[in-house]
C-alpha cells in the first residue's frame, strides 16, 4: 500500500455528466499531481500543486478543473468530457519542490466516457 | 517543450541476463532523475533515483547518470521473469515561471523470458 488512495477506482460517465475524482495522501507530503495515462502515450502531467498552490497547468482543457483544499487532498472535477478523455487518471504526491523527489502514486481511476 | 526520450521496445532478454534501459533528456538544467517500474494494470513505483553523475547501485539495479551527455540508464542484473514490466524514466524539467516539474518518458517494455 503506497499511502495514496483514489476514489472511485472505476467511473463510467456520459458526455453531459459532472463527476469528481478524489485523491488523498497519508504520507505528509506537500506536493500533489494529476496525471493522465492513455494507451501508447507517455504519462501526461495535468496539474501540479505545491503547498496547496497550483504550479503547472500544462494546457489542460477547461473541462478538467482541479481543486486542492489542503496538502492531503486533491480533486479533479470533470464536466462535459469527450470520449477521447477516457483514460487512467493517476494521482501522486511527493515532497517539494515538485519533480525533485520521489513520487508516490495512487492506484488510479479508470475513466470511460460514453 | 522539454523532452524525455526512451525506446519503447519491447526489450526481450533471457532470464539471468543483464537488461540495459536507456533514457535521454533535453533540459540541461535537470537535476533529479528517476526510474519507475509499472506492471500492467498497476501504477508506477520507484526503482531508483539518482542526482549525481556516475553510478548508483541497489541490489540487482544500477542507475547511471551522465549529465554532459544528458543520458541516464538503468541496468538490471540477473534478470528475472518478475522484472517484466514497463520502465519509466522521469526527469525534473524547467516549467514556466522557473519552477520544476516532473517529465516522464514513454517507457520501455521489458520482457524477461525463461
Amino acid at each position: 500500500e503506497t499511502g495514496v488512495t483514489q476514489t472511485p477506482r472505476h467511473l463510467v460517465m456520459g458526455m453531459t455528466n459532472k463527476k469528481s475524482l478524489k485523491c488523498e495522501q497519508h504520507l505528509g507530503h506537500n506536493a500533489m499531481y494529476w496525471y493522465k495515462q492513455s494507451a501508447k502515450k507517455p504519462l501526461e502531467l495535468m496539474f501540479v500543486y505545491s503547498l496547496e498552490e497550483r504550479v503547472e497547468n500544462n494546457s489542460v482543457p477547461s473541462r478538467f478543473s482541479p481543486e486542492c483544499p489542503n496538502s492531503s487532498h486533491l480533486f479533479l472535477h470533470l464536466h462535459t468530457l469527450q470520449p477521447e478523455d477516457s483514460a487512467l487518471y493517476l494521482c501522486a504526491s511527493s515532497q517539494t519542490p515538485p519533480g525533485g523527489h520521489t513520487q508516490y502514486f495512487g492506484p488510479g481511476t479508470r475513466l470511460t466516457v460514453l | 517543450q522539454k523532452e524525455v526520450e526512451q525506446n519503447s521496445g519491447p526489450l526481450s532478454v533471457p532470464e539471468g541476463a543483464i537488461a540495459s534501459l536507456n533514457c535521454t533528456y533535453s533540459d540541461r538544467g535537470s537535476q533529479s532523475f528517476f526510474w519507475y517500474r509499472q506492471y500492467s494494470g498497476k501504477s508506477p513505483e520507484l526503482i531508483m533515483s539518482i542526482y549525481s553523475n556516475g553510478d548508483k547501485e541497489d541490489g540487482r539495479f544500477t542507475a547511471q547518470l551522465n549529465k554532459a551527455s544528458q543520458y541516464v540508464s538503468l541496468l538490471i542484473r540477473d534478470s528475472q521473469p518478475s522484472d517484466s514490466a514497463t520502465y519509466l524514466c522521469a526527469v525534473n524539467t524547467h516549467a514556466s515561471g522557473g519552477s520544476y516539474i516532473p517529465t516522464f518518458g514513454r517507457g520501455t517494455s521489458l520482457i524477461v523470458h525463461p
